[in-house]
């Protein structure tokens, strides 16, 4: 198994450009998630899904779209870039939304927007 | 809601120290706990995690961590660190099915030789 894949390892964007970060997992997992990673403040919950079709918004929504159209991906775009949306971006899976589900999460996609 | 508060950004120990790293958190249900690690350029990895039972629990590389209910804490620790423990170590809470994992800021460990 992959686990959880990736891509691109790293990007910059100009502000004002939108772009696509990938995620897929090999793991028939149910549960997907993006967070971001800023310097001390930890990771933050953009978007999640339980389940192919349904998403829901995290902590940090704005200026995020997703879709779960398969069980295996679970895209990140970023509709008009801006600086503050520079981080680390990672996305992890688990087999479900129990509490106590271990998340599963990819090597992440460093995002510089200037 | 549900928080975690790791205190400090940094901790610096020489090898074969003890390792302390602390974590409180607040809850208003019985919480589910968790400590990831991340080494330089990868993602989070889970160490450990404490759900139900046993309120001591053993997480790989040698660390384990205490699930305190009357200190709100969860801190980790191992008894002998090694140069490969130099990383960085979030605690994170969850509550509820389908409910956010909330991380805290995270801490970052140094080894000295």
């Amino acid at each position: 198994n992959a686990g959880v894949t990736q891509t691109p390892k790293f990007q910059v964007l100009k502000t004002g450009q939108s772009m696509t970060l990938q995620c897929a997992q090999d793991m028939n997992h149910e549960y997907m998630s993006w967070y971001r990673q800023d310097p001390g403040m930890g990771l933050r919950l953009i978007h999640y899904s339980v389940g192919a079709g349904i998403t829901d918004q995290g902590e940090v929504p704005n200026g995020y779209n997703v879709s779960r159209s398969t069980t295996e991906d679970f895209p990140l775009r970023l509709l008009s870039a801006a600086p503050s949306q520079t981080s680390v971006y990672f996305c992890a899976s688990s087999t479900g939304g129990r509490a106590a589900e271990t998340q599963y999460f990819g090597p992440g996609t460093r995002l510089l927007v200037l | 809601a549900q928080s975690v508060t790791q205190l400090g950004s940094h901790v610096s120990v020489s090898e074969g120290a003890l390792v302390l790293l602390r974590c409180n958190y607040s809850s208003s249900v019985p919480p589910y706990l968790f400590w990831y690690v991340q080494y330089p350029n990868q993602g989070l990895q889970l160490l450990l995690k404490y759900t139900t039972g046993a309120t001591l629990v053993k997480g790989i590389n040698g660390f384990e961590a205490e699930f305190k209910k009357s200190e709100t804490s969860f801190h980790l620790t191992k008894p002998s660190a090694h140069m490969s423990d130099a990383a960085e170590y979030f605690c994170a809470v969850r509550t509820g099915a389908n409910s956010k994992l909330t991380f805290g800021k995270g801490i970052t460990l140094s080894v000295r030789p």
